[in-house]
């Protein structure tokens, strides 16, 4: 089956600063890769997604690119605020009726 | 606004007792999931379905079964609870279209087995 790995486990930046986010997969098949934040004591939520048809994506402050070759997908987070600071899952799926695998997250954290 | 909600925020159960987790959500979605989220572990996926009466493993099973009887809810059920099940529980949904799309995450259930 699928297997996400996420790099690194805590992050630390200071506010203003670039954050980059680094995820892998196995499963050559794979095709849709979100990206969820969650905030201490909340749920997670979508931030931003690609599939595979598209090497890069961008909103706002937020960007992810994805390298089919290599296998892997990254989040890029420019002008970190205080608010970005929060736990970041990415995940991979290979869409329809299959499973979506997350990584095991990366705690940033925005120092003002 | 998509509104999913749990049964409840925290459970205390000791070990041995039969378990019920409920997931509502209320935007008629077609998709269901529960996940188990640990520290250091990320999300993982228990059990999924599909449609109504329809279900399928995820990742971690053992211990667990589910029920869904209706498109609206999505039971979890730990037949005979251990201390090793102690931890977050989270119901998502999705609309039509399988897994591609977000995921309406509810607001998680704390389960202490002692």
């Amino acid at each position: 089956g699928e297997n996400v790995e996420q790099h690194p486990s805590t992050l630390s930046v200071q506010e203003g600063d670039s954050a980059v986010i680094k995820c892998t997969y196995s499963d050559s098949a794979s095709n849709y890769f979100p990206w969820y934040k969650q905030e201490l004591g909340k749920r997670p939520q979508l931030i931003i997604d690609i599939r595979s048809n598209v090497g890069e994506k961008k909103d706002q402050r937020i960007a992810v690119t994805l390298n089919k070759t290599a296998k892997h997908f990254s989040l890029h987070i420019t002008e970190t605020q205080p608010e970005d600071s929060a736990v970041y899952f990415c995940a991979a799926s290979q869409g329809g009726y299959q499973k979506v695998t997350f990584g095991t997250g990366t705690k940033l954290q925005v120092i003002p | 606004d998509v509104k999913v909600t749990q049964s409840s925020r925290y459970l205390v159960k000791r070990t041995g007792e039969k378990v019920f987790l409920e997931c509502v959500q209320d935007m008629d979605h077609e998709n269901m999931f529960w996940y188990r989220q640990d520290p250091g572990l990320g999300l993982r996926l228990i059990y999924f379905s599909y449609d109504v009466k329809m279900k399928e493993k995820g990742d971690i099973p053992e211990g667990y079964s589910v029920s869904r009887e209706k498109k609206e809810r999505f039971s979890l059920i730990l037949e005979s609870a251990s201390t090793n099940q102690t931890s977050m529980y989270l119901c998502a949904s999705t609309p039509a279209g399988g897994s591609l799309g977000e995921q309406f995450f509810g607001p998680g259930t704390r389960l202490t087995v002692l």
